[in-house]
C-alpha cells in the first residue's frame, strides 16, 4: 500500500539555524498537509496546500514558515530561524480530496532545538 | 472556533473488554476523522465519516450530526489495541482539522 514518507526521522539542530523537512505524499493525492504535534500535547494544523499554492495556515505558521512542492513529489517544510520551541513532532499528510476521503500521515520527523 | 472534546482521557481494559471513546465537537461538521497514535508516534487514521455508522474488523465508528458526538468501539480489545485515539474534526469548507487531545488506552493481559 503507498504511504506518506518524511525524512528525516529525527532532526537535532541549535536555535536560530534553518531547517527543511521532507514529505512524499501519496503520488495521486492533490491536497498536502502539515501538522505538530509538541511533547505531550494535541496536534495541531499547521497548513494546507493545494494547486501549488496555500489553502490555509493557522497562527502557528509565521513568517517563519514556509512551504513548498519544488518537484512535483516532494513537499518541504522550512524553519528560517528555529526557536527552542519548535522543537516537536512534525507530520506531513496527503488526501486525494479535500474532505471525504481518508488522511494519510507519514510517521513525522522530530524536530529537537537546542 | 471548533473544540473538540474527548472522553475519558486515559483508560485501562482487560484483554476481551468492550471499549467506547467519545468525542463530542462546538461546531458544526463536514466530516470526523478518527486516529490511532502508536507509541512511537506514528499516526494512522481509522475512519473518516459525516454521517451514520462504520465498521471495521473489531473497530466501530458511529457519529451523531445532531448532538454533535462521535463514539469509537473497540470489541473484544487486545493489548495490541494499546495506543493513543484521537479525535479531528474537519469544519465546513475549511482544509484543516481541529483535534482532539487523545484518548490514551491501556489493554492488559
Amino acid at each position: 500500500e503507498p504511504e506518506v514518507t518524511q525524512t528525516p526521522s529525527h532532526q537535532v539542530t541549535q536555535m536560530g539555524q534553518e531547517v527543511i523537512l521532507r514529505c512524499v505524499p501519496i503520488s495521486n493525492h492533490l491536497y498536502f498537509y502539515w501538522y505538530r504535534q509538541i511533547l505531550g500535547q494535541k496536534v495541531e494544523f499547521l497548513v494546507s496546500f493545494y494547486n501549488n499554492e496555500i489553502s490555509e495556515k493557522s497562527e502557528i505558521f509565521d513568517d517563519q514558515f514556509s512551504v513548498e512542492r519544488p518537484d512535483g513529489s516532494n513537499f518541504t517544510l522550512k524553519i528560517r530561524s528555529t526557536k527552542l520551541e519548535d522543537s516537536a513532532m512534525y507530520f506531513c499528510a496527503s488526501t486525494a480530496r479535500q474532505a471525504g476521503s481518508p488522511l494519510h500521515f507519514g510517521n513525522g520527523t522530530r524536530l529537537t532545538v537546542t | 472556533k471548533n473544540e473538540v472534546e474527548q472522553s475519558p482521557q486515559n483508560l485501562t481494559a482487560q484483554e476481551g473488554e468492550f471499549i467506547t471513546i467519545n468525542c463530542s465537537y462546538s461546531v458544526g461538521i463536514s466530516a470526523l476523522h478518527w486516529l490511532q497514535q502508536h507509541p512511537g508516534g506514528g499516526i494512522v487514521s481509522l475512519f473518516m465519516l459525516s454521517s451514520g455508522k462504520k465498521k471495521h474488523g473489531r473497530l466501530i465508528a458511529t457519529i451523531n450530526i445532531q448532538e454533535k458526538h462521535s463514539s469509537l468501539h473497540i470489541t473484544a480489545s487486545h493489548p495490541r489495541d494499546s495506543a493513543v485515539y484521537i479525535c479531528a474534526v474537519l469544519t465546513g469548507t475549511a482544509s484543516k482539522l481541529t483535534f482532539g487531545t487523545g484518548t490514551r488506552l491501556q489493554v492488559t493481559l
